[in-house]
């Protein structure tokens, strides 16, 4: 089945810089990669996603960057604020499948 | 975005008692439901996949037995934790997705499960 690495694991970052979480996956087949937020105690919410047939992808300050050669996947968050501090978990799947999540990455935004 | 609602959002019971989790997309027909379990500071992991009218399918560890599934309808699934133990303490999601959806699943509130 699909395995999915997420690095790093906490990240700490200055107000108003950039933040990058990178993950790996092990299934060539995986052709759907959606990037999540988790606050404390409530759902995931999806941030932003990329299919297989498309390397980057972009959305105010959020980006994803998709390498299929390599099988990673990179989330990018530029001009960080207070309210970026949450987890952040990426995820891979293909066609009908269940998602298989990384570990997850605790993002602290410092003021 | 769809709109799935979990319940309860919060449920404690005794050990060795039987907890019922309900899943329902309430503006679209899901005809796959899916099950998620998260220990604290964890991520999620699959627990299994259920599709409307058929039984669901088990991830590799998931007891079935303990762990029973019914999506009986297109727009509502359960979990149901039976003979709970402590350690089967742990927040339960559920995601949702349509067929005309490709791929993209939308979650549940969540349901905290605290076994005493």
């Amino acid at each position: 089945g699909e395995n999915v690495e997420q690095h790093p694991s906490t990240l700490s970052v200055q107000e108003g810089d950039s933040a990058v979480i990178k993950c790996t996956y092990s299934d060539s087949a995986s052709n759907y990669f959606p990037w999540y937020k988790q606050e404390l105690g409530k759902r995931p919410q999806l941030i932003i996603d990329i299919r297989s047939n498309v390397g980057e992808k972009k959305d105010q300050r959020i980006a994803v960057t998709l390498n299929k050669t390599a099988k990673h996947f990179s989330l990018h968050i530029t001009e960080t604020q207070p309210e970026d501090s949450a987890v952040y978990f990426c995820a891979a799947t293909w066609g009908a499948d269940g998602l298989t999540f990384g570990k997850g990455t605790h993002l602290i935004i410092q003021p | 975005g769809a709109v799935v609602s979990q319940h309860p959002s919060r449920v404690i019971c005794k050990s060795g008692t039987s907890v019922k989790i309900e899943c329902r997309s309430l503006d679209f027909q899901a005809t796959t439901m899916f099950w998620y379990r998260q220990f604290p500071k964890q991520s999620l992991m699959l627990m299994a996949t259920s599709n409307e009218g058929s039984k669901a399918t088990y991830e590799q560890g998931v007891e079935k037995d303990k762990f029973l599934i019914n999506h009986a309808s297109l727009t509502l699934s359960t979990l149901t934790v039976t003979s709970a133990h402590p350690e089967d303490s742990s927040f339960y999601i559920c995601s949702a997705r349509a067929a005309s959806m490709n791929t993209e699943a939308f979650f549940g509130q969540g349901t905290r499960l605290t076994v005493v």
